[in-house]
C-alpha cells in the first residue's frame, strides 16, 4: 500500500511565523503535489514537482514556496505566515509523470494562523 | 474552461437507504474520472477510475457510472451505513501519457447518513 504521511495533523501558528509542512512518500514516486482545501472551494493545487530539486507552480502558489531535496520528501513552505493561509493542507504523490492522475493523498495537515 | 459541477452539495439520508450523488463536467480533453471519498479530517481515499471507454464500475457498496457523450458520471451507494458520512469528491483528469495535463476536482458532495 502507498503510504503517504504528514509531519503534523494540526497546527497552530501565529501571523508572520515562518511555517514549514513536510510530507514524505514510501513508495518511490517521482511526483508529489501540495493542495489547500477551504470550505465551497474544493481542493486548489498550490505546487508540485515531477522530480527531485524540480518544482511547478499551481493554481495559487503566492505565499508559498516548496523544497523537494530528496525523492521522498516533499515540503510546503509559508515564509510569513498569514490569517488567509488558515486551511487544510493536503501532500499527494503519484508513481510517474504518465500517471500523474493517480494521486495517494496523505491524512491532511490543518493548520490555523492567528 | 475545464469545470467539474457536483450535485447536491449536501445530502441527508437515513441509515439503509441508497441515494446517488452527480457529477457534470466540460474537461477536454477528458482522460478519466475518479472518485474519492474524504472522511472529515482526514484525506480523500480513491473509490472507483473510470476512462472513456468504461460506463460502469463497482466498488462493493459503491457504484461509479460514467456517460461520455452527456459528460455525466454518478455515484450510487446501495444500502447506506454510518461510515458512508463523507464528502464525496469528483475528479476529471486530462492527462495523455508523458503531456501536461491537469486534475479537475469538484467541490465535493457531504453525505450524511442519519440512524
Amino acid at each position: 500500500d502507498v503510504k503517504v504521511t504528514q509531519s503534523s495533523r494540526y497546527l497552530v501558528k501565529r501571523t508572520g511565523e515562518k511555517v514549514f509542512l513536510e510530507c514524505v512518500q514510501d513508495m518511490d514516486h517521482e511526483n508529489m503535489f501540495w493542495y489547500r482545501q477551504d470550505p465551497g472551494l474544493g481542493l486548489r493545487l498550490i505546487y508540485f514537482s515531477y522530480d527531485v530539486k524540480m518544482k511547478e507552480k499551481g493554481d495559487i502558489p503566492e505565499g508559498y514556496s516548496v523544497s523537494r531535496e530528496k525523492k521522498e520528501r516533499f515540503s510546503l513552505i509559508l515564509e510569513s505566515a498569514s490569517t488567509n493561509q488558515t486551511s487544510m493542507y493536503l501532500c499527494a504523490s503519484s508513481l510517474r509523470r504518465d500517471k500523474a492522475y493517480e494521486q495517494y493523498f496523505g491524512p491532511g495537515t490543518r493548520l490555523t494562523v492567528t | 474552461k475545464n469545470q467539474v459541477e457536483q450535485s447536491p452539495q449536501s445530502l441527508i439520508i437515513l441509515e439503509g437507504k441508497n441515494c446517488t450523488l452527480q457529477c457534470n463536467y466540460t474537461v477536454s480533453p477528458f482522460s478519466n474520472l475518479r472518485w474519492y471519498k474524504q472522511d472529515t479530517g482526514r484525506g480523500p481515499v480513491s473509490l472507483t477510475i473510470m476512462t472513456f471507454s468504461e460506463n460502469t464500475k463497482s466498488n462493493g457498496r459503491y457504484t461509479a457510472t460514467l456517460d461520455a457523450d452527456t459528460k455525466q458520471s454518478s455515484l450510487h451507494i446501495t444500502a447506506s451505513q454510518l461510515s458512508d458520512s463523507a464528502s464525496y469528491i469528483c475528479v476529471v483528469s486530462n492527462y495523455y501519457g508523458g503531456s501536461q495535463g491537469n486534475l479537475i476536482f469538484g467541490k465535493g458532495t457531504k453525505l450524511s447518513v442519519k440512524p
